[in-house]
């Protein structure tokens, strides 16, 4: 799977957007990008994913630049409790496999300030 | 809306001991995994499972771990001898298809003494 690039941290003010940034340059033709997020120890919570085409759904945005290399999140009105780590994951299927396992990464510490 | 359920919640045992964490995945998932995340470091994959058998192992998938789906609705981690270095929540995940969005529950927090 391709390896993912984020911000150890970020911070936004309350009722701003969020946009959280993540680079994935060695992402291939039919790999997603998909998004979650983990707040303290709960579970991981899945937000959207996406090819090549922007997306969008109730929780959140995703845009993906043209040459698919890098992403972005956003969280058009942050609130208190969208305070998490945020892990951008490429998403591939392994050489002769069935299956599409996530691989975490370190991911970005959003705080939203009050 | 559906969720995946783990139980328990917390679970302690002794080192040595054998110790079964269950989940039961979303209804119409086909797709199942699990995923570990020692305090303080990355969420890991351990192993995915679909059509009774084992799709995918991590190195930390040894002899020691094995995965079942006993019925219809359970899907089941089982630690035959735990170790120290065991101690961490562990996440069952499901999805509808391999490609499809994976739904996390809540977790079991393991600690072995």
């Amino acid at each position: 799977d391709a390896k993912t690039t984020q911000p150890p941290s970020m911070d936004c003010a309350e009722g701003r957007a969020a946009n959280l940034p993540c680079n994935h340059s060695t992402i291939s033709g039919n790999e997603y990008v998909y998004w979650y997020r983990q707040i303290h120890s709960q579970g991981p919570q899945y937000i959207i994913h996406g090819l090549k085409n922007n997306e969008t759904n109730e929780m959140a945005s995703l845009i993906i630049t043209e040459d698919r290399k890098s992403s972005t999140l956003i969280l058009p009105h942050a609130t208190l409790r969208d305070t998490a780590v945020y892990y951008c994951i490429v998403r591939g299927l392994r050489s002769g496999g069935s299956n599409y396992k996530l691989t975490f990464g370190k991911g970005t510490l959003l705080t939203v300030n009050p | 809306e559906p969720e995946v359920t783990q139980t328990p919640s917390h679970q302690v045992t002794q080192m040595g001991q054998e110790v079964i964490l269950r989940c039961v995945p979303i209804s119409n998932h086909l797709y199942f995994y699990w995923y570990r995340q020692i305090l303080g470091q990355k969420v890991e994959f351990l192993v995915s499972f679909y059509n009774n058998e084992i799709s995918e192992k991590s190195e930390i998938f040894d002899d020691q771990f094995s995965v079942e789906r006993p019925d219809g609705s359970n899907f089941t981690l089982k630690i035959r001898s735990t170790k120290l270095e065991d101690s961490a929540m562990y996440f069952c995940a499901s999805s509808e298809g391999p490609r499809t969005e994976a739904f996390f529950g809540q977790g079991t927090r393991l600690t072995v003494v």
